[in-house]
């Protein structure tokens, strides 16, 4: 079965920090991996993915994300952060033999300080 | 505009009775999904649709119904609700491909009592 594992669930930063939340999935499948974005009241949206090619994928409002094959990872980066980026994110897979399975971490929630 | 609607938005009711929330996408998706979202837990699969017709169990299923009569609709059913089915429930659908993005509607919020 998959699994996702989020390291942190609760991250404070200040505007203009450097932004990195952990993501680990388990399937010894091929996969395709997902970063979701919620803001406070709102429904989930697509940050970025990665379903092949260049391990460095980048996203909408200046994320980025590296998937290391041998580390089962995706982390997601964001080299300064603003107060804007307050939201919880979620790290998803959905495995290359069974589409119809979508599974998500925990969650982080990240809150800028102004 | 290309979207996922769910209604109702909020929902309180009682338990054991019967309640639908219905969920329609206007992108001519063949991949459609229900989710619901509790606190430290994330989201976790209920049921997922292949295609009109196709239905299958996610994470967890017990406890609710769907069905997939037509292509753009995927209601979510709760035949005998009870209190630990109070949560936040988010609709999603993509193309058929394991590489495509979910588009999430805005979530409904069902409180039982």
């Amino acid at each position: 079965a998959q699994s996702v594992s989020q390291h942190n669930h609760h991250v404070i930063l200040s505007e203009a920090a450097s932004l990195e939340l952990g993501c680990n999935y388990s399937y010894g499948g091929t996969v395709n991996l997902f970063w979701y974005v919620q803001y406070p009241g709102q429904h989930l949206q697509l940050l970025l993915k990665y379903f092949s090619g260049d391990p460095l994928v980048k996203g909408i409002k200046g994320f980025e994300a590296e998937f290391i094959k041998s580390k089962f990872s995706f982390n997601l980066r964001k080299p300064s952060v603003q107060w804007s980026d307050t939201a919880e994110y979620f790290c998803a897979v959905r495995s290359g033999t069974n589409a119809g399975k979508s599974t998500f971490g925990d969650g982080t929630t990240l809150t800028v300080k102004p | 505009e290309a979207q996922v609607t769910q209604n109702p938005r909020y929902l309180i009711t009682v338990t054991g009775k019967k309640l639908t929330v219905t969920c329609s996408q206007n992108m001519n998706h063949e991949y459609m999904s229900w989710y619901r979202q509790d606190p430290g837990l994330g989201l976790r699969q209920i049921y997922y649709s292949m295609n009109v017709e196709v239905t299958d169990k996610g994470d967890v299923p017990e406890g609710y119904k769907v069905s997939r009569k037509e292509k753009r609709n995927f209601p979510l059913i709760l035949e005998s609700p009870s209190p630990n089915q109070t949560s936040l429930y988010f609709c999603a659908s993509s193309l058929s491909g394991s590489d495509s993005p979910l588009h999430f509607g805005n979530g409904t919020r069902l409180t039982v009592t």
